[in-house]
């Protein structure tokens, strides 16, 4: 079974340039999650999407948006990119929420490390 | 708020000995606590998970442990090798139906021969 996808591997950008970030989740997940990592930090939830639609966002500005495709894939949009938007960008998938336990395992994709110069 | 503290942030053994790393969350909804391995250059793999309904969870040499009541669980490897060298972080769920997840800011182990 092939896991998370997510392309480019690497994207170089300029400041106020547009960044797009694609992802594809384990098949039959309909769940993506987008997460920000800088460098030498944790993980930051930026965004979920589930069954095509924005379910929760963390606390990111409205230039960081996205989508969910109806074979659930998914895409990170970023505009206006400062310099600090560099970061590597992690894709994970799930399950749909189940039951009243909720969280479903999340998997993570290799990411997609965007340089703003 | 949403939080968790991970503690330490490095952490230096020799290898054969054990490993323990400790997050606490603020969430008392939370109820679904996994670990994550990031390896050097690769994505984060889940090591093992727990919800709260149990109170602790082995897998061979890993361990995690659950207080709910003190808001903390921890993450413990015995046996150690060098190949378990990496950054661990622990994250909790956010609430009760939520699938967000609050991570902590990541231990990096170093075992050595």
């Amino acid at each position: 079974e092939a896991g998370v996808t997510q392309s480019p591997t690497h994207l170089i950008k300029t400041r106020g340039q547009q960044a797009t970030l694609r992802c594809s989740p384990i098949s039959g997940h309909t769940s993506v999650y987008w997460y920000q990592q800088a460098l030498g930090l944790g993980l930051q939830f930026l965004l979920w999407y589930d069954e095509g639609e924005e379910r929760n966002r963390g606390n990111f500005p409205p230039r960081f948006s996205g989508r969910q495709f109806p074979n659930y894939s998914s895409e990170l949009n970023v505009n206006a990119l400062e310099l600090e938007d560099s970061a590597l960008y992690l894709c994970a998938s799930s399950l749909a929420v189940t039951g009243g336990w909720g969280t479903d395992t999340q998997y993570f994709g290799p990411g997609t490390r965007l340089t703003v110069l | 708020g949403e939080n968790v503290e991970q503690h330490p942030s490095t952490l230096s053994v020799q290898e054969g000995d054990s490993a323990v790393i400790k997050c606490t969350y603020s969430d008392s909804a939370s109820n679904y606590f996994p670990w994550y391995k990031q390896e050097l250059g690769k994505r984060p793999q889940l090591i093992i998970d727990i919800r709260s309904n149990v109170g602790e969870k082995k897998d061979q040499r890993i361990a995690v442990t659950l207080n709910k009541t003190a808001k903390h669980f921890s993450l413990h490897i015995t046996e150690t090798q060098p190949e378990d060298s990496a950054v661990y972080f622990c994250a909790a769920s956010l609430g009760t139906g939520f699938q967000k997840l609050v991570f902590g800011t990541g231990t990096r182990l170093l075992v050595s021969p």
